[in-house]
């Protein structure tokens, strides 16, 4: 158990339909990354949050949006769904911002019909 | 663009043999490499680092090589047991420390 909460598992929802994953943060953490993995794909990098401010953006669509909460627990919010966006999101934390040995969670896994 | 490259898919060794995964980079002002176990249906887990100052760090079985000038670096696991068998992946990061991930090799360890 890496320590980090990633909920849902699985999400199933149909084109054009909005969705939240949420991410809690091993206890300490202040810094939450989110990355998509799609099918045979290799882990691509969307947002950093570090204590409630984002620090970095990767290939994150303008349709998704993210943000950090003040107890740390992170959001990530992907709208106006497309089938392409069925793919695994993992969420990962570290104790502070550059510490590149993060923890990941389980994964959200969402199917896009 | 990627930016960083594992070449082989997968890859299979037999029991007790060494595994030997390769990543390639193409971004100089890399300087710090990481790599990272999957399981099916788990997050990756860090599994070993190496700063570029080094040329090789090692860690019970695992060992990792980094080769600057042929931008290269390599997971040898020796000897190989059944329980390695999953997705290594290769990452690496620059002083804005965001890791660029490769696509991963899928390691298959055969008794």
């Amino acid at each position: 158990d890496s320590g980090v909460t990633q909920t849902p598992k699985h999400l199933i929802t149909a084109t054009g339909q909005r969705v939240t994953l949420r991410c809690s943060p091993r206890s300490g953490d202040l810094s939450v990354y989110w990355y998509q993995q799609s099918l045979d794909q290799g882990l691509q990098f969307l947002i950093h949050y570090y204590n409630g401010e984002e620090r970095a953006k990767g290939n994150i669509l303008e349709r998704f949006s993210a943000q950090q909460f003040p107890d740390l627990h992170s959001e990530l919010n992907l709208s106006s769904l497309e089938l392409g966006d069925s793919a695994l999101y993992f969420c990962a934390s570290s104790a502070v911002t550059g510490n590149t040995e993060a923890f990941f969670g389980q994964g959200t896994r969402l199917t896009v019909v | 663009d990627q930016q960083v490259k594992q070449n082989s898919p997968s890859l299979s060794v037999q029991e007790g043999r060494i595994s030997i995964l390769n990543c390639d980079y193409t971004n100089s002002m890399f300087d710090y490499f990481l790599w990272y176990k999957k399981y099916p249906a788990e997050g990756p887990t860090f599994l070993i680092s190496i700063s570029s100052i080094k040329d090789k760090n090692e860690d019970g079985r695992f060992t990792v090589f980094l080769n600057k000038s042929a931008k290269h670096l390599s997971l040898h696991i020796v000897p190989s047991q059944p329980g390695d068998s999953a997705v290594y992946f290769c990452a690496a990061t620059d002083s804005n420390y965001q890791l660029i991930w490769g696509a991963g090799t899928k390691l298959i360890i055969k008794p």
